[in-house]
């Protein structure tokens, strides 16, 4: 059973160009989460999805950043006109469907995109 | 709104001693805690989940406890080796997805 897997490790963009990060979940997980650590910080909590559905992007940033998790396929991070500010490494983790009136899933997280803005 | 917070930033320790990385959270409705070990430029490997019906979990030489009710967790780690090396994030899910410490930079020392 394959992990989290992410790709491109690392990308490298010009200013003003668009990058798209993948991830697909392990076998049998529905749920995925992006994440984005910023150099000497903490994982911050960006969208959470399910198959076709966004569940919670209150950590999106307003503008340039959108996630989609079609029926098929990986999940895609994009941000559209990149600036150096974005210079990150984003994270994607995956977990199965809960059960009914069990929360206490484990989360396990892809290698991750480091992404460099130049 | 959840914070939570990993104290010390960094520990520098020689090889075989015993330490403890703590960590705090500020709402105690949590589901599980998660301590996490990330090795420079990689992605995270979970160490330990913790349910909020649990008091601890053991793997190895990893011993983590919590007690939600002060908001707390330490991480135990016996006989420190050099491949310990790492930074450890702790991390709990409640109502939001899981939220992050910075983190401990543990340099243990041959």
């Amino acid at each position: 059973n394959a992990g989290v897997m992410q790709n491109p490790r690392h990308l490298v963009r010009r200013r003003g160009q668009e990058a798209r990060l993948r991830c697909s979940p392990m076998k049998g997980h529905s749920h995925v989460y992006w994440y984005r650590q910023l150099p000497e910080e903490g994982l911050k909590f960006m969208v959470y999805l399910q198959k076709e559905n966004i569940i919670d992007e209150s950590g999106m940033p307003k503008e340039r950043f959108s996630a989609e998790f079609p029926k098929e396929g990986p999940s895609i991070l994009r941000i559209q006109q990149v600036v150096r500010g974005d210079s990150a490494a984003y994270f994607c983790a995956s977990s199965p469907i809960p059960s009914a009136g069990l929360m206490n899933t484990e989360a396990f997280f892809g290698q991750g995109t480091r992404l460099t803005v130049v | 709104k959840q914070e939570v917070t990993q104290i010390p930033a960094a520990l520098s320790v020689p090889e075989g001693e015993n330490l403890v990385l703590n960590c705090s959270f500020t709402d105690s409705a949590i589901y599980n805690l998660q301590w996490f070990r990330q090795d420079p430029g990689k992605g995270l490997t979970s160490l330990l989940l913790i349910q909020s019906s649990q008091r601890e979990q053991t793997s190895g030489r990893l011993n983590a406890s919590l007690d939600k009710s002060s908001g707390r967790s330490t991480l135990y780690i016996a006989a420190s080796q050099p491949g310990d090396s790492a930074t450890y994030l702790c991390a709990v899910s409640g109502n939001t997805p899981l939220v992050f410490g910075k983190g401990t930079r543990l340099s243990v020392i041959a």
